[in-house]
């Protein structure tokens, strides 16, 4: 693994399903971010972490939930999965949660609600 | 309030032509970071520049440069005699010392003709 890592690829998923995207980082960088990506939207924030062990909400949080447990892992949960949802999900991370720190993007996962 | 502007939606060039892709930002912060960032077709986005607010300096790389203008709060990027492998997406985005997040422009999709 090099860099970051996201799974699945893409998925289409029925509403009202559960659904966790994962997304794994080998840089052991401490701050990671979900981002979606949306048509004339461009990315906007949904979660990020600063730190193993905490999380905070970004622009757009509801309907989506993230967990901290460890470095390298940062799973997004949709609870009950909506057609809004349908997007192109990007996971990033950076050394630190300082905003000149660039941030790595992994590859994205598109995901469809029907 | 911050604000990232990418006027133009859509870009097409014939290769080898010089094209510049704008952006315009909003702070009243005095400290804040400028990067660009690639997405080619795969999806991924790639880091291309960072710039903080006291550098105003223009950078060179290649056949890519940028000309950061406080003054008109523009972080324009130009690539010189384009080529094929420069068709991409293309996204301005601010950031700042608080910030958790980058602050994307919607962004511009550059097409180079052969």
């Amino acid at each position: 693994i090099a860099g970051i890592t996201q799974a699945p690829t893409s998925q289409i998923l029925a509403a009202g399903r559960r659904m966790t995207l994962r997304c794994t980082q080998d840089m052991r960088h401490n701050a990671m971010y979900w981002y979606r990506q949306d048509l004339g939207l461009g990315l906007r924030l949904i979660h990020y972490s600063n730190t193993a062990g905490t999380t905070g909400k970004g622009e757009v949080p509801d309907g989506y939930s993230v967990s901290r447990a460890n470095t390298d892992d940062f799973p997004l949960t949709l609870a009950s999965a909506v057609p809004s949802q349908t997007s192109v999900y990007f996971c990033a991370s950076s050394e630190s949660r300082e905003g000149r720190s660039r941030q790595f993007f992994g590859p994205g996962t598109r995901l469809t609600v029907l | 309030a911050q604000k990232v502007t990418q006027a133009q939606t859509e870009i097409s060039v014939v290769e080898k032509e010089d094209v510049t892709l704008d952006c315009v930002y909003e702070t009243r912060d005095t400290t804040y970071y400028l990067f660009w960032y690639k997405q080619p077709p795969s999806g991924e986005l790639v880091f291309l520049i960072r710039r903080n607010s006291f550098d105003e300096q223009n950078e060179i790389s290649g056949r890519y440069s940028w000309n950061f203008q406080k003054s008109t709060s523009s972080f324009n990027f130009t690539i010189t005699a384009s080529q094929v492998v420069d068709s991409a997406v293309y996204f301005c985005a601010l950031s700042f010392p608080w910030a958790n997040n980058l602050f994307f422009g919607t962004g511009t999709r550059l097409t180079v003709i052969p």
